[in-house]
């Protein structure tokens, strides 16, 4: 089975430019999860999606950062304008849809952002 | 608040050397509690989930538990291959909704 893929990989770009990433999921999952994870840290959550509707963006800095998820398969997050406390691992997860128990979320390898 | 905490933020073994770390948390209404490994570069591997205290998990070296406030991952005779970051998550309902909250991550170093 095809796990979570990311791309690109790597992105170096200068403040106030913008970037985007693209994930696509495990077939079948239904939720979508962008995180971030500064170096040394946790990942913490910017977004989740429903099929192609937001669930939570709270921790979201909605003046600079976007994501989307049309027809609920791919989605892209994107920052404009960059700031250099943006430089991080972008990580994508995905997760099969809710039973019982909560979902085993599965990641995907990362963009890696250096802003310059 | 709810907060997870991992300790140590380090930890050198010599290759066989038995011991484990720490995943510790204040959150209501925890959902599941959520291992997972971390190499350099690489997005975190999932390797248990633990949803009651009592609940244990076992996988080759590895054997986690579940008390009502923290989790622990014994990690028995390990190999250098073992070597990573180990992140503990913890989902529970925030603000109304379903979050995974992770800690900061215990870095293993295990030395042939």
């Amino acid at each position: 089975e095809a796990g979570v893929a990311q791309s690109p990989r790597y992105k170096i770009i200068e403040k106030r430019q913008s970037v985007a990433f693209w994930c696509n999921p495990i077939s079948g999952h239904a939720t979508l999860y962008w995180y971030q994870q500064i170096l040394g840290q946790g990942p913490k959550l910017l977004i989740q999606f429903q099929n192609n509707g937001v669930v939570d963006d709270s921790q979201l800095p909605k003046d600079r950062f976007s994501a989307e998820r049309l027809k609920g398969v791919d989605s892209t997050l994107k920052i404009q304008p960059a700031k250099l406390e943006d430089s991080a691992v972008y990580l994508c997860a995905s997760s099969p849809p809710w039973g019982t128990q909560s979902p085993t979320q599965y990641f995907g390898p990362g963009t890696r952002l250096l802003v310059l | 608040e709810d907060q997870v905490t991992q300790s140590p933020e380090a930890l050198r073994l010599q290759e066989g050397e038995s011991s484990s770390l720490n995943c510790s948390y204040t959150v209501s209404g925890l959902r599941g509690l959520f291992w997972y490994r971390q190499d350099p570069g690489k997005g975190p591997e999932f390797l248990f989930t633990l949803y009651s205290a009592g609940e244990e998990k076992e996988k080759e070296r590895l054997k986690a538990t579940l008390t009502k406030k923290e989790s622990f991952l014994h990690i028995t005779a390990p190999k250098p291959e073992d070597s990573a970051t180990y992140l503990c998550a913890v989902q529970a309902r925030i603000q109304g909704a379903q979050k995974l909250v992770f800690g900061q991550g215990t870095r293993l170093t295990i030395n042939p």
